[in-house]
């Protein structure tokens, strides 16, 4: 079926560490993108990326990085840089028609990050 | 910038009722608005799109409405079940914002049996 992973559904970091969410999507879309979303708000834009080799910053991508070197897949690495990283992460999908989102987004089921 | 309300932020109601969502946006200049729904834990699932140039969208219980020189959308349900209880998010999508979305917090529904 085609769809958008997400793993792991459970992350723990240690301060100071480094972690990676992964997010690969079959929906042959061009566009993807990582928000964070804290308990009772919505969704902030941390990255995204509309084409293969090219990804743009979001509302909130301070101590945040990411790559995009496949079309699949959009990987997200939590720097210790980032002061406050316990969150719910999603990750999203869509067509890019005209390198804007016009059309329907589909959402992976999240990532819930906790700084232990 | 682009603010989004929704309003109220918490609804309850028992099963059977008809109700309505709202959201609200400063910026008119947009391509569409969606409306989510997300479990707790979970992630978002697309309800309805509708495009700038749209009025309303249906799909079964569902009208969405859209009045775009007012800056408003109203997710009505119709009948509603215990199985509508979640959390109901929409989002914008700018035109002059290289096409982001901007997300309003939501609004959390329970529908009492």
């Amino acid at each position: 079926d085609g769809g958008i992973t997400q793993s792991p559904k459970y992350l723990f970091r240690k301060e100071g560490q480094n972690v990676t969410l992964s997010c690969e999507q079959n929906l042959n879309h061009d566009a993807m993108y990582w928000y964070r979303q804290d308990p009772g708000q919505g969704l902030r834009l941390i990255y995204y990326s509309q084409i293969v080799n090219d990804f743009q910053k979001g509302d909130i991508a301070e101590g945040y990085s990411v790559s995009r070197e496949k079309k699949e897949s959009f990987p997200l690495t939590v720097t210790s840089a980032q002061k406050n990283p316990t969150a719910f992460y999603l990750c999203a999908s869509a067509p890019n028609k005209g390198g804007l989102m016009n059309t329907e987004a589909f959402f992976g089921q999240g990532t819930r990050l906790t700084v232990v | 910038k682009q603010e989004v309300t929704q309003i109220p932020a918490a609804l309850s109601v028992p099963e059977g009722e008809n109700l309505v969502l709202n959201c609200s946006f400063t910026d008119s200049a947009i391509y569409n608005l969606q409306w989510f729904r997300q479990d707790p834990g979970k992630g978002l699932t697309s309800l309805l799109l509708i495009q700038s140039s749209q009025r309303e969208q249906t799909s079964g219980r569902l009208n969405a409405s859209l009045d775009k020189s007012s800056g408003r959308s109203t997710l009505y349900i119709a009948a509603s079940q215990p199985g509508d209880s979640a959390t109901y998010l929409c989002a914008v999508r700018r035109i002059t914002n290289a096409g982001k979305s901007t997300f309003g917090d939501g609004t959390t529904l329970t529908v009492k049996p």
